[in-house]
């Protein structure tokens, strides 16, 4: 089974700030990889993924992460926080057979103004 | 994409009693899956399930518990039974876009025990 971490559970920035939430996976076959961002009282939004292709992919809300794969990696980022930005993020992965998805721990992300 | 109406959106439950959560899709899919989101966590596959079968549980999970029927490729309800204080959480439903595909999430039900 696949296992992702997602390193700190709280990161706080500044309005105007780079964004840079960190996603490992454990896996020696590439998986599909998603980001989510979760809004309070609300369901999982579907930031950005990588199935195959470019290895850097841009989502919605000016996000994007980059696949990898020797540092089996995904990090989000995001150049200029914005106070809109806060939320939880979520980093998933599906193994490429089959259709399980495996989430991470989520990144809770405060902006300061 | 797909659109998925979950319901309840919330709701407090006496201890002792049962909650069904509903689960609407607006495509025909194969496999539905629900999910638990305890306070300040991330998610937990319950089980996943197929139309015309049984569902399948995940470890830690019985279907005494949290039965689930799945009736058509459109619809799916989860029950939580004889619920405790340690059953609030957050339940999602959730599908995949095909084959690769990324997940859809319903709004999720917010449940509370007292």
């Amino acid at each position: 089974a696949q296992s992702v971490t997602q390193l700190g559970s709280h990161v706080s920035v500044s309005e105007g700030a780079l964004v840079l939430l960190r996603c490992n996976y454990s896996s020696s076959v590439p998986p599909y990889l998603f980001w989510y961002v979760q809004y309070p009282n609300q369901g999982l939004q579907l930031l950005l993924k990588y199935t195959t292709g470019a290895t850097l992919v841009k989502g919605i809300n000016g996000f994007e992460a980059e696949f990898k794969k020797s540092e089996t990696s995904f990090h989000l980022t995001k150049p200029s926080a914005h106070m809109s930005d806060a939320a939880e993020y979520f980093c998933a992965v599906s193994e490429t057979t089959g259709n399980q998805f495996y989430f991470g721990t989520g990144t809770s992300l405060t902006v300061i103004p | 994409s797909a659109v998925i109406s979950q319901k309840p959106s919330r709701d407090i439950c006496q201890r002792g009693t049962s909650l069904t959560i509903q689960c609407q899709v607006d495509s025909q899919v194969t496999m539905m899956f629900w999910y638990r989101q305890q306070p300040g966590q991330s998610l937990t596959l319950i089980a996943t399930a197929n139309q015309g079968s049984e569902a399948t549980y995940e470890s830690g999970f019985v279907i005494d518990k949290f039965p689930i029927s799945r009736p058509n490729l459109t619809f799916s309800t989860l029950t939580v039974s004889n619920m405790s204080p340690e059953d609030s959480s957050i339940y999602l439903c959730s599908v995949l876009s095909g084959f690769g595909g990324e997940a859809f999430f319903g709004q999720g039900t917010r449940l509370t025990v007292v």
